[in-house]
């Protein structure tokens, strides 16, 4: 069974204060791993999709990274409009269908 | 601009009455997926579809039904059989192929009276 762990729950920052978000996951057969922001009362709204170890992909201030075990999303100085919730998702063998993890819960204080 | 529709955005649910929640997408995608949503808590899949007429279970399919009669609908009844119903309800559908992502509709808040 394909698992999804996301640490921390919660993250408070400042503006400016550059940090990570973890996504340790297990999986038969990675065919990808993605992120998602959401927002209070939305959908979330598809990040980024990686499929092996050792790529990343950036947008703006995010920076997304994996390995075979877990992904990184890393935020450079961060804004107040960064503050969101962000979901981490696999993707396996049973290609139909993705596990998600209960995500993290970001603020950023200006 | 193409996208996921989802009706209404909250929806209020007697004792023992079933209600249905609407999914409409005109992205030409062929699986559409169900979710429920509790607060502090991640996506869990209640029903997906990969093709038309064809449907199956997620992880908490107890209490919920689906239909898939055309590619741009699937909508989700919630029955009387449910017992705790009030959650955050997410519609997303995805084109066909591995490693695709899903794109979400804004979700439907349901509550009991």
């Amino acid at each position: 069974e394909d698992q999804v762990t996301q640490s921390p729950e919660a993250l408070r920052l400042q503006e400016g204060e550059s940090s990570s978000l973890n996504c340790s996951y297990t999986v038969s057969g990675l065919r990808g791993l993605f992120w998602y922001r959401q927002d209070p009362g939305k959908g979330p709204e598809f990040l980024f999709t990686l499929y092996s170890a050792g790529e990343e992909k950036e947008k703006e201030r995010l920076k997304a990274t994996l390995t075979k075990k877990e992904s990184f999303l890393h935020i450079t100085a961060p804004k107040p409009e960064d503050s969101a919730t962000y979901l981490c998702a696999v993707m396996g063998t049973n290609a139909g269908k993705s596990t998600f993890g209960d995500g993290t819960t970001l603020t950023v204080k200006p | 601009d193409g996208g996921i529709t989802q009706s209404p955005k909250y929806l209020f649910r007697k004792e023992g009455q079933n209600v249905t929640l609407s999914c409409e997408q005109n992205l030409n995608h062929d699986a559409m997926y169900w979710y429920r949503q509790d607060p502090g808590q991640g996506l869990r899949l209640i029903y997906y579809s990969q093709i038309v007429n064809d449907f199956q279970k997620g992880d908490i399919a107890e209490g919920y039904s689906v239909s898939r009669e055309k590619k741009e609908s699937f909508p989700l009844t919630v029955t009387s059989a449910q017992k705790n119903p009030t959650a955050f309800y997410l519609c997303a559908s995805t084109k066909q192929g591995a490693g695709q992502p899903q794109h979400f509709g804004d979700g439907t808040r349901l509550s009991i009276l």
